[in-house]
């Protein structure tokens, strides 16, 4: 079976709240994790990564936590805007750093009530 | 502009058919991939090439052939197809060992 999988399937927040999306892993020789974003009808876009030597990595709004002692993996969204509305997608590579297979979680679907 | 781009976008065709889905890429990488999204979202790779030699084959039926003519070209072909073939289907592309960047999809239904 797969081992990066998302704790919900479904969030829905208020615009302006914080939003925590979810991600867990099985295996621990995994070292790079990337969060992608899949809009309606469009192909995954690549919103932040991580690897293993770091446990937080902040961009615009976005926030990745990575928690080796669990393999836990999370995506802070600041002030969730509408726009923020889609499908979440955690994937990892294992070894080689960024190199090899892109192995995706099942996805979490994010909607903003305005 | 899409830097990835598939063609086509949507495609309905007949069980047994062979089918042919076309990717380009303009961002100079050396790497693209096939990957195939079932109705539950779930994305799995299936191809992946590196200036142009086959480096990743998941499970795949054997009807599926990727062919790779140049770099910035990854194309998919379907022989036979099935009705379990129905999916959304997104090549990628990325200097290996960088961030992937997805092509907007091509949607094939099989009848």
């Amino acid at each position: 079976g797969e081992s990066v999988g998302l704790h919900l399937p479904t969030l829905s927040v208020q615009e302006g709240d914080n939003s925590i999306i979810n991600c867990a892993y099985s295996n621990s020789a995994s070292d790079y994790f990337i969060w992608y974003k899949q809009e309606s009808g469009k192909g995954p876009q690549f919103i932040i990564d991580i690897r293993s030597n770091m446990d937080k990595r902040q961009g615009q709004r976005v926030t990745v936590l990575l928690n080796k002692t669990v393999k836990h993996l999370s995506l802070q969204i600041a002030a969730t805007q509408p726009g923020d509305s889609a499908v979440y997608f955690c994937a990892e590579i294992r070894g080689g750093g960024s190199q090899g297979n892109l192995i995706f979680g099942k996805g979490t679907k994010l909607s903003v009530k305005p | 502009d899409t830097a990835v781009s598939q063609t086509p976008k949507y495609l309905v065709t007949q069980m047994g058919n062979d089918k042919s889905i076309k990717c380009e890429q303009n961002l100079g990488h050396d790497t693209m991939y096939w990957y195939k999204q079932d109705s539950k979202k779930f994305l799995k790779i299936m191809f992946s090439y590196n200036n142009k030699e086959l480096i990743i084959n998941e499970t795949v039926p054997n009807r599926f052939s990727p062919k790779s003519p140049d770099k910035a070209h990854l194309n998919l072909h379907i022989n036979s197809l099935e009705l379990g073939d129905s999916a959304v289907y997104f090549c990628a592309s990325n200097l290996f060992g960088e961030t992937q960047y997805f092509g907007p999809g091509t949607r094939l239904l099989v009848l």
